[in-house]
């Protein structure tokens, strides 16, 4: 059975740009959770999202925002962005919401210039 | 808000030691805990995972154990090998999200 994919593995941006990144999870799991990992801050917790719908979310802007699509794919999308913004963006599934194993993604890599 | 700490932040041990990575969390409310490692650039790999019934789990070379009621947790890794050279993340699960611990970073010595 195939992993979480994400896409694009990396990615640099300038500042005000705005940024799309995906994330496939594995087949069969509904749920899709999203992290931003950074050197000073370590793995925050963004939004979760199942059956389409945003069921938990983190402590960060509005400038960050998702969706999760039918077949359970989601995108992740951060606008105007900061130089804070780089760090690796990490997906994981799971194949039930809340209880369940993650399963990470490799990661997809942002640098804000 | 759970907060979770790990420590020691960095290990660095001969190959062949058996070592023990610590994991504490404020709030013992929690559903489960999770103990991943993570290689240079790369996403987390699942170890282990602990729901919160339980005491211990193990996996090969590994054993994890649980205690909620004093909001600690333990990876145990046997006979170390240079392969177990990776960042150790513990997370845990309050059902709404995952809190992270920011890792111990191990080192084996060949």
């Amino acid at each position: 059975k195939a992993g979480v994919t994400q896409t694009p593995r990396y990615l640099i941006k300038t500042r005000g740009q705005q940024v799309t990144l995906s994330c496939s999870p594995i087949s069969g799991h509904r749920s899709v959770s999203w992290y931003q990992q950074t050197p000073g801050q370590g793995l925050q917790f963004l939004f979760e999202y199942f059956s389409e719908t945003q069921r938990n979310k983190g402590n960060f802007p509005g400038r960050f925002s998702g969706r999760q699509f039918s077949n359970s794919r989601s995108e992740m999308n951060v606008s105007t962005l900061e130089l804070g913004d780089s760090a690796l963006y990490l997906c994981a599934s799971s194949l039930v919401v809340g209880t369940d194993t993650q399963y990470f993604g490799p990661g997809t890599r942002l640098t804000v210039l | 808000k759970q907060e979770v700490t790990q420590i020691p932040a960095a290990l660095s041990v001969p190959e062949g030691e058996n070592l023990v990575l610590n994991c504490s969390f404020t709030d013992s409310a929690i559903y489960n805990l999770q103990w991943f490692r993570q290689d240079p650039g790369k996403g987390l790999t699942s170890l282990l995972l602990i729901q919160s019934s339980q005491r211990e789990q193990t996996s090969g070379r590994l054993n994890a154990s649980l205690d909620k009621s004093s909001g600690r947790s333990t990876l145990y890794i046997a006979a170390s090998q240079p392969g177990d050279s990776a960042t150790y993340l513990c997370a845990a699960n309050t059902g709404n999200q995952f809190y992270f611990g920011t890792g111990t970073s191990l080192t084996v010595i060949p």
